[in-house]
């Protein structure tokens, strides 16, 4: 079925690395532009990075730009975030999400997976 | 960066009630909202997108209305099932989402 699920979250001490992951199944992967999403324990949601359907593209909340990267492998259908010198405020549920509209996104959001927990704590 | 303001934070309604959620961008947005609907352990759904237009597959209690800097979204009707926490995002310049608006049981 059409899902997108997550992984590679746990907990990590500040300053050190992470890389999250996402497969996705039940659609074209590569028609479609991707995000991750986060929200910190009891907080809102906040947008954290794009990529374009081809990989072309990127482009990041401030905070965490020169620390995070998207990518992906659209011959694997998976969609990556590789998280460096994290920090305490970077604690959150971490989803992967599908933009609406294929090849050009509309920055809204039609599928989420179930997230993947990110804490970062000494 | 654009700020998105939703009110009220808490809203108290029964079932069978016409609740009103509101909106507010700090800047123009034109019509470039969505609304998501998250129940609690729950990723987010999809419900409005271009402020108006209804996601396939959502019931039509649900509507969206406003251009520019206000929006809100209605629920005609509620029943048991929308009881939930309800968000707004602006899409215009990337993406930033209200802090939220809970729907309780009165």
């Amino acid at each position: 079925q059409v899902q997108l699920v997550e992984s590679g979250g746990g907990v990590v001490q500040p300053g050190r690395s992470l890389r999250l992951s996402c497969s996705a199944s039940g659609f074209t992967f590569g028609t479609y532009g991707m995000h991750w999403v986060r929200q910190a324990p009891g907080k809102g949601l906040e947008w954290v990075a794009i990529i374009y359907s081809d990989g072309t593209n990127e482009n990041y909340l401030d905070s965490v730009k020169g620390r995070f990267t998207i990518s992906r492998d659209n011959s694997k259908n998976i969609l990556f975030l590789q998280m460096n010198s994290l920090t305490a405020e970077d604690t959150a549920l971490y989803y992967c999400v599908r933009d609406r509209v294929v090849v050009n996104p509309q920055w809204n959001f039609d599928l989420w997976g179930r997230g993947t927990l990110v804490t970062v704590s000494s | 960066d654009i700020q998105m303001t939703q009110s009220p934070s808490t809203l108290s309604a029964s079932v069978g009630d016409r609740v009103t959620i509101s909106c507010r961008a700090s800047q123009t947005i034109y019509t470039y909202l969505a609304w998501y609907q998250q129940k609690p352990g729950k990723a987010p759904t999809l419900l409005i997108y271009k402020a108006s237009t209804l996601q396939s597959g959502v019931p039509s209690r649900f509507s969206g209305s406003g251009s520019g800097t206000e929006f809100t979204l209605t629920i005609s009707r509620l029943q048991p099932d929308d009881f939930a926490t309800y968000y707004c995002q602006q899409y215009t310049s990337h993406a930033t989402f209200g802090q939220g608006t809970k729907l309780e049981i009165k």
